[in-house]
């Protein structure tokens, strides 16, 4: 069965720090990978997406992900981050579907 | 505002008791979904439908919940004789899926189930 996971269930970081928070899938063939947020009192976000082309791609507010087919790994990174990144992050593969998550990782940023 | 809607927001019960829960999915979404998050956890998947059918159930999702979505619109998760391992936030997701489409699911607000 397909398993996700997430390195660090806390990370403390100071403003304009540099963030990378790992992820790595357990299935082996083609996956679509997604990393979602949750905003203190929010419903889950869709940071970003890979389903094919270009392992590095974007998403909103800054964010990046790379996709390493042969690490299994899909790392959410931010060059600077900001007191308002302050969330719980989740990464998610879909399998037939249904998504397959992470426990999360909990982002509290120092101003 | 992701167009999900979930009803109730909060729910206490006590043990032994019903409860319903209900989402609207985004309207033109085929395909929705329920899952469970404890603290501490990512979510957990329950159950999905397309259109009204129902097509995949967790082994998680045991005789006493039910779902249901009978129009093809909104849904309904009932859990009956409640117990207290049952509190959670229950999410609900919705997307637009179909042969060659990228299937990004939304999600709702979720509804936190507290028995006593």
């Amino acid at each position: 069965a397909q398993s996700v996971s997430q390195h660090n269930h806390h990370v403390i970081l100071s403003e304009a720090a540099s963030l990378e928070l790992g992820c790595n899938y357990s299935y082996g063939g083609t996956v679509n990978l997604f990393w979602y947020v949750q905003y203190p009192g929010q419903h889950l976000q869709l940071l970003l997406k890979y389903f094919s082309g270009d392992p590095l791609v974007k998403g909103i507010k800054g964010f990046e992900a790379e996709f390493i087919k042969s690490k299994f790994s899909f790392n959410l990174r931010k060059p600077s981050v900001q007191w308002s990144d302050t969330a719980e992050y989740f990464c998610a593969v879909d399998s037939n579907y249904q998504l397959i998550w992470g426990a999360g990782t909990k982002l509290i940023i120092k101003p | 505002d992701t167009g999900v809607s979930q009803d109730p927001r909060h729910k206490i019960t006590k043990r032994g008791q019903n409860v319903t829960f209900r989402c609207d999915p985004i309207s033109e979404h085929n395909r929705l979904y329920w899952y469970r998050q404890t603290l501490g956890q990512g979510p957990e998947f329950l159950t999905y439908f397309q259109n009204e059918a129902q097509l995949e159930k967790s082994r998680l999702l045991s005789d006493r919940f039910s779902a249901e979505r009978p129009k093809g619109s909104f849904s309904t998760l009932e859990i009956q004789r409640t117990e207290q391992g049952d509190s959670a936030m229950y999410l609900c997701a919705s997307s637009l899926g179909g042969r060659g489409r990228v299937n990004i699911q939304y999600f709702g607000a979720g509804t936190r189930l507290s028995v006593l």
